[in-house]
């Protein structure tokens, strides 16, 4: 299978506080993408990484991407309630996703 | 203004019956996805047309049948509905097969219920 792995699977936190989360893959990539998606909502883009970058920042997303471990990361600093929601990678030409890992923030 | 839009957005329906969920971007996108996520939240791939042309069909069961008029629209039609086709069916679309154009555009979903 060319699925790939997402840790932890859930994620509770106070609001302030950081999320990390975490994205294996198999396969080879020119690039990889993180997404949310709300609760009985779509999937909404936050961010892409390049094969060749390590590290992108989009306010208060940062990811990171190591291709000799085939991982990348994904961090929410200062998190609030509204960050509420189940967070995917995504990679590969077919653009397939991973498990996802689902973050509660709690006021 | 939606850019994707898929309906219905809620489907329920007996073992056997035949479905169709329709697909709809206003975007320009040249390549659209059907993608099914299950109970577990866990999305995987079904299909994706490229200008109305099949590119990805991952091993679904031909039960599935998708269809692509123009380059603006994917419809996914099943036969003889089964409990495990019970998920929401997401489409998705993107401007090209072009590599540093893959972000995906999603629809809402559609919630299909085999009773």
């Amino acid at each position: 299978s060319q699925q790939g792995e997402e840790d932890p699977q859930a994620l509770s936190i106070q609001e302030g506080e950081n999320a990390t989360m975490n994205c294996s893959y198999k396969t080879s990539i020119n690039n990889l993408q993180w997404y949310r998606q709300n609760s009985g909502r779509g999937l909404v883009h936050l961010i892409l990484i390049r094969s060749n970058e390590r590290e992108k920042h989009s306010g208060r997303l940062r990811v990171t991407l190591d291709t000799s471990k085939k991982s990348s990361s994904l961090l929410i600093t200062a998190s609030r309630a509204a960050d509420t929601a189940s967070y995917f990678c995504a990679y590969g030409r077919k653009l397939q996703f991973g498990a996802g890992t689902q973050v509660v923030v709690t006021p | 203004d939606t850019a994707v839009s898929q309906t219905p957005k809620y489907l329920v329906t007996q073992m056997g019956n035949d479905k169709s969920i329709k697909c709809e971007q206003n975007l320009g996108h040249d390549t659209m996805y059907w993608y099914k996520q299950d109970s577990k939240k866990f999305l995987k791939i079904m299909f994706s047309y490229n200008n109305k042309e099949l590119i990805i069909n991952e091993t679904v069961p031909n039960r599935f049948s998708p269809k692509s008029p123009d380059k603006a629209h994917l419809n996914l039609h099943i036969n003889s509905l089964e409990l495990g086709d019970s998920a929401v069916y997401f489409c998705a679309s993107r401007l090209s097969l072009v590599s540093g154009a893959n972000v995906l555009t999603f629809g809402a979903g559609s919630r299909l219920t085999v009773l």
